[in-house]
């Protein structure tokens, strides 16, 4: 079972800020590693998966890097606005199954 | 292309019964994947099918079985309900060619165990 770790676990911003979130997991056996959005009473949302080390991915404002090496990913988010309030979870997967970290909880107040 | 959709959306149910969610993933996704969320645990893996087989299990009593059809919908039994089961189910599903590239989750099922 991995051990997956996010922080901050939550997070209060305002408008216009922009921030970033960690995930730390085991860098042994890693294959690729998922990262989520979760708003409330919606379902998770597919926002990256990475692989490579060293790789970044970028979807409008929010972006993402790998580091395979040492075992982390961070979240970038750009000027932050209301609608980006979910909870991102980051999980690695080993197998065909992913191993979701406690999440960050995002609030941007506007 | 329609998303994957879980039956029911909420459930009652009484300690002691069983009960069964259903799954169907989105056309052409041979794998599906059941989790399950609680506040205290977060999101949890509960198992994998692909082409009716199951290939993976998590840490989770025998109480909790599922099974996976020649159409690729999937359904989990819990048999014998305790209060802790309680619990947001989401299923997801992926094809495994491209399950490198995530997941599609559903809405999930709201179980509450009274």
């Amino acid at each position: 079972i991995l051990n997956v770790e996010q922080s901050p676990q939550s997070l209060h911003v305002q408008e216009g800020d922009s921030t970033n979130f960690t995930c730390s997991f085991p860098s042994s056996n890693f294959y690729a590693l998922h990262w989520y959005r979760w708003e409330t009473a919606k379902s998770p949302e597919a926002l990256f998966v990475m692989t490579l080390n060293g790789d970044e991915k970028k979807k409008g404002r929010i972006s993402a890097t790998l580091n395979t090496k040492e075992g982390y990913s961070y979240l970038y988010i750009k000027g932050s606005q209301p609608e980006d309030s979910a909870t991102y979870l980051c999980a690695p997967t080993t197998g065909n199954m992913l191993t979701f970290g406690g999440g960050t909880r995002l609030m941007v107040k506007p | 292309k329609a998303g994957v959709t879980q039956t029911p959306r909420y459930l009652i149910k009484t300690r002691g019964q069983q009960v069964t969610l259903s799954c169907s993933p989105i056309s052409g996704h041979r794998s599906v994947s059941w989790y399950q969320q609680t506040p205290g645990q977060g999101l949890q893996f509960l198992f994998e099918y692909f082409s009716e087989t199951q290939r993976n299990k998590g840490n989770f009593p025998g109480r909790f079985s599922g099974r996976q059809f020649s159409n690729s919908r999937s359904e989990m039994n819990v048999s014998t309900l305790e209060l802790g089961d309680s619990a947001l189910y989401l299923c997801a599903s992926s094809d495994p060619g491209q399950g490198f590239y995530g997941y599609t989750f559903g809405s999930g099922t709201r179980l509450t165990v009274v």
